[in-house]
């Protein structure tokens, strides 16, 4: 089926480690991919987005995402976690239209 | 910008009752508004598509009688959960494209939770 999955659930790092969360889609071309971010009792806010173009994409908070065709994924990057970080992540695409399909999420915990 | 307000945030009810939620476009117009509902540790399932002085496009699976979505203005939607039940405690966001933008833009709002007893 087509889909957006998020392999880790839960991820736990020290703060000032580096991030990687895992996000690959399983669509016949390649769709619209997003990062979102929530954090308790607030709406999502949106990380970064990819189009087309360039596969490294910049995004807010010091957070990056490669689009890797040959392995379907869309993962996201941070040098160096920060205590706020703590929160869930969705990856979300759109293959076709403007519906967004959302993977399950991975909440990232910050150690001290 | 592009600030999208829900209210209430929390809303506790008894079974049978009916609940409304709204969904407003604090400083941009969105002809196009969307409902998501998120179940606990889940990821968030589109409920359905609000459009501007329209009938809303439900997703299946979704009732249309229970879930009624109006968008009669160009910052504002409502979706009214019918006959509430407890399987119908969720959290419930909407999100809102900007009218002549992106099509591909949504904001979202804060979400509310919904807790019905």
């Amino acid at each position: 089926a087509q889909s957006v999955t998020q392999p880790d659930i839960h991820i736990t790092v020290s703060e000032g480690a580096s991030l990687e969360l895992r996000c690959n889609y399983s669509y016949g071309a390649t769709p619209y991919l997003f990062w979102y971010v929530q954090s308790p009792g607030q709406g999502l806010q949106l990380l970064l987005k990819y189009f087309s173009g360039d596969t490294l994409v910049q995004g807010i908070k010091g957070f990056e995402a490669e689009f890797k065709r040959s392995q379907s994924s869309f993962n996201l990057r941070k040098p160096s976690v920060h205590w706020s970080d703590a929160a869930e992540y969705f990856c979300a695409a759109i293959p076709r239209g403007n519906k967004l399909i959302f993977g399950t999420g991975t909440l990232l915990a910050v150690q001290p | 910008g592009a600030v999208v307000s829900q209210h209430p945030s929390r809303v506790i009810c008894k079974s049978g009752t009916s609940v409304k939620i709204e969904c407003r476009s604090l400083d941009f117009q969105a002809t196009t508004m969307f409902w998501y509902r998120q179940f606990p540790k889940k990821s968030l399932m589109l409920m359905a598509t609000s459009n501007e002085g329209s009938k809303a496009t439900y997703e299946q699976g979704v009732e249309k009688d229970k879930f009624l979505i109006n968008h009669a203005s160009l910052t504002l939607s409502t979706l009214t959960v019918t006959s509430a039940h407890p399987e119908d405690s969720s959290f419930y966001i909407c999100s809102a494209t900007p009218t002549g933008g992106n099509s591909y833009e949504q904001y979202f709002g804060p979400g509310t939770r919904l807790t019905v007893t």
